[in-house]
C-alpha cells in the first residue's frame, strides 16, 4: 500500500531554532514530492522536489530529496512564530494521484 | 501562479441539508480534484472533477453524496449533500495545470454539521 508518513507529528521550538522535518515514502510510481505549509485551511505550496540531492531554497526554508532512501527533509532556519503550521509532505504517484502525509505541527514560542 | 477563489469560507449548517461549494480559477487548469481534511487528519481525495462529464470518484465517496460539476476548465463545484455531523470537515478544492506543474489549493472551506 502507498503511504507517506511524516516525523515528528508535533514540535515546539523557540524562536531562532533550526527545525527540520522528514518525510518518508513508499510510492509504486514516484513523480515528485511537494512540501506544503497550511496554516488554517488552505495549504500553500513550498517546494516540488523530483530529483535526489538537488536542495531547494527559499529564503531561510530549504529542501533535499533522496530517492534511494526514500525520504525528503525540510529545513527552516532562525525559526519565527510566523513558521508556526501544519507543514505537510505529498507524494505524486502515477498521474495525478497525490498520497499526503499527516502533517508536523510546528509552534514556535516567542 | 493560478489563483483559486473558494466559497464559502465557512458555513455552519443543519443536519440533512445541503451545501454546494464553489471554486473558480484565475486561468485554465487541467485537472480539478476536491479534497476533505477531517479534524486532526490529512488530505484526503474525494474526487477528480472531469471536465464536461462525470467526475470520478475515489473509494468511499459517492456521486449521490457528493455530486460534482465541471462545466468549463475554471469552475468546480461539490455539493455535500444529505448532511450529517460526520461530514464535518475542511473541503479543498485544487488544481494541475500540466503534467510537470505543482498542485494549488483553494482557500478551503470550513464546514460544521449541527
Amino acid at each position: 500500500e502507498d503511504k507517506v508518513v511524516q516525523s515528528p507529528l508535533s514540535l515546539v521550538v523557540h524562536e531562532g531554532d533550526t527545525v527540520t522535518l522528514n518525510c518518508s515514502y513508499e510510492v509504486t510510481n514516484f513523480r515528485s514530492l511537494l512540501w506544503y505549509k497550511q496554516e488554517k485551511k488552505a495549504p500553500t505550496f513550498l517546494f516540488m522536489l523530483t530529483s535526489s540531492g538537488i536542495e531547494k531554497k527559499s529564503g531561510r526554508l530549504s529542501s533535499i530529496l533522496d530517492k534511494k532512501e526514500l525520504f525528503s527533509i525540510l529545513n527552516i532556519t532562525a525559526t519565527q512564530t510566523g513558521d508556526s503550521a501544519v507543514y505537510l509532505c505529498a507524494v505524486e504517484e502515477g498521474t495525478y494521484k497525490y498520497i499526503f502525509g499527516t502533517g508536523t505541527r510546528l509552534k514556535v514560542l516567542a | 501562479s493560478a489563483v483559486i477563489s473558494q466559497k464559502p469560507s465557512r458555513d455552519i449548517c443543519q443536519r440533512g441539508t445541503s451545501l454546494t461549494i464553489q471554486c473558480q480559477v484565475d486561468s485554465q487548469v487541467t485537472m480539478m480534484f476536491w479534497y476533505r481534511q477531517q479534524p486532526g487528519q490529512s488530505l484526503t481525495l474525494i474526487a477528480t472533477a472531469n471536465q464536461g462529464s462525470e467526475a470520478t470518484y475515489e473509494s468511499g465517496f459517492v456521486i449521490d453524496k457528493f455530486p460534482i460539476s465541471r462545466p468549463n476548465l475554471t469552475f468546480s463545484t461539490l455539493t455535500v449533500s444529505n448532511m450529517s455531523p460526520e461530514d464535518s470537515s475542511i473541503y479543498l478544492c485544487s488544481g494541475k495545470r500540466g503534467g510537470s506543474e505543482k498542485l494549488f489549493f483553494g482557500s478551503g472551506t470550513q464546514l460544521s454539521v449541527l
